[in-house]
């Protein structure tokens, strides 16, 4: 069973990069074809698609993050990360890391992490 | 971008009943369309891909319906775990994914 955890700063200051990484234990990051996502959440609101990386290193932006997005993969420690640059208080949320499957699951979050609250104030 | 609308924003119904929630998208995604319900404080499970296949565990109580840019969530007899919100997702436009904004289901 595939598990994903979420894991870094709860607070970050206005104007500085929040960084997140997401350890994959129950199986290797590298093994099938899949897909290592980011999506956010803010309190009382809907589900924002971040980005994802492939194994292979390629990565999909939200065309309105993608001058602050980076996703990277650390595939020996069976990790993928997330920094955002430039926050501000609207980068308020709850971050999640999720397996996005293949073929039928193109595109699609099988697996979830736990999420994490990242707070952007001063 | 395709945009996704669910309605209605929130819906109060009691166990037993038939609930149905409806996702419709900006232009025609086909079948790239899937279901996630979402207890408070837990991330979302996926429950429908392909618009109308059950992901595996999930019971048999959910369905979906449609293609195009009309869709359809529908809890059969609605059980005490689930009351939650429910989000579609689009992924037709893959590498872009959206999803809709939820619908709240709670008790009347």
């Amino acid at each position: 069973q595939v598990q994903l955890q979420e894991s870094g700063p709860g607070l970050v200051k206005p104007s500085q990069t929040l960084s997140l990484t997401c350890t994959v234990s129950g199986g290797s990051i590298s093994s099938g074809s899949y897909y290592w996502s980011w999506i956010r959440q803010p309190a009382g609101k809907g589900l924002e698609w971040i980005g994802r990386i492939y194994t292979s290193g390629s990565t999909n932006y939200n065309p309105s993050l993608k001058s602050r997005v980076t996703i990277s993969v650390d595939t020996s420690k069976n990790q993928f990360s997330l920094k955002l640059s430039s926050v501000t208080a609207a980068d308020t949320a709850v971050y999640y890391c999720a397996r996005e499957g293949g073929g039928i699951l193109t595109g699609l979050a099988d697996y979830w992490g736990q999420g994490t609250l990242v707070t952007v104030s001063s | 971008d395709i945009q996704m609308t669910q309605s209605p924003s929130s819906v109060s119904a009691s166990v037993g009943d038939r609930v149905t929630i409806t996702c419709r998208a900006s232009q025609g995604i086909s079948s790239w369309l899937a279901w996630y319900q979402q207890k408070p404080g837990k991330a979302p499970k996926l429950l429908i891909y392909a618009a109308s296949s059950l992901q595996s565990g999930v019971p048999s109580r959910f369905s979906g319906s449609g293609s195009g840019t009309d869709f359809t969530l529908t809890i059969s007899s609605l059980q005490p775990e689930d009351f939650a919100t429910y989000y579609c997702q689009q992924a037709n436009s893959f590498p872009s994914i959206t999803f809709g904004p939820g619908t709240k289901v709670d008790i009347k």
